[in-house]
């Protein structure tokens, strides 16, 4: 079946740091790509999205690519803030689905 | 704009108590859904609605009920409360092709 898969974390990284958090997926067809943000004590947020090959979506200087060869779409920052901190989830939903995929959720540590 | 809102945002119950989440939105989505986040982990889906008078188990709807009576409310039913569903409890929506927006969350406690 479909499925989303993230790298483990926590990712511990300094201010100003390059950020990359891995998200691969499986899935029959051709789905969209979403990646929601938890910030402590809160629900889930969208971040960003992409809804076909090559795309790329963007928020709040996060980019991540819709990449159909490598079945990825890795979120990427320049330059983190503390204020980044956070849990961040990759997902995927089929047009024929009504669920959404959920990946196990990657947890964001930005130290000052 | 309200959005998804859920009541209460915290709970404790004793064991064996039952109790309601409320979930309601006002954005005319057709699709609404009711996860589970375990500390530290991912969300499961528990229940989800394609409209109102339709529901349908996601991957972990054991004791649990669900009624969409109307497109704004989906209530979550606990019967037996047992400590296993001590939990946050996030109600999402969306309509056709468009993201999931999510309430602010239910802490539960189960005691």
């Amino acid at each position: 079946g479909d499925s989303v898969t993230q790298m483990e974390g926590p990712v511990t990284l300094s201010e100003e740091a390059f950020l990359t958090i891995n998200c691969t997926y499986t899935a029959t067809g051709y789905p969209s790509l979403f990646w929601y943000v938890q910030y402590p004590g809160e629900g889930l947020q969208l971040l960003l999205k992409a809804t076909k090959a090559d795309d790329k979506g963007s928020n709040k200087g996060f980019e991540a690519t819709y990449r159909k060869e490598t079945t990825s779409f890795h979120l990427e920052k320049g330059s983190v803030q503390v204020s980044d901190s956070a849990v961040y989830f990759c997902a995927l939903n089929m047009d024929s689905n009504y669920q959404l995929i959920w990946g196990a959720g990657t947890k964001l540590i930005i130290k000052p | 704009n309200a959005g998804v809102t859920q009541t209460p945002k915290f709970r404790i119950l004793k064991i064996g108590q039952s109790m309601t989440l409320q979930c309601t939105q006002d954005m005319n989505h057709n699709y609404m859904y009711w996860y589970r986040q375990d500390p530290g982990m991912g969300l499961k889906l528990i229940y989800y609605s394609v409209g109102a008078g339709i529901t349908d188990k996601g991957e972990v709807p054991n004791g649990y009920n669900v009624s969409r009576s109307t497109t704004e409310d989906f209530p979550l039913r606990l019967e037996l409360a047992a400590p296993s569903q001590t939990s946050v409890y996030f109600c999402a929506s969306r309509t056709a092709n468009q993201p999931q927006h999510f309430g602010d969350g239910t802490r539960l406690s189960i005691l």
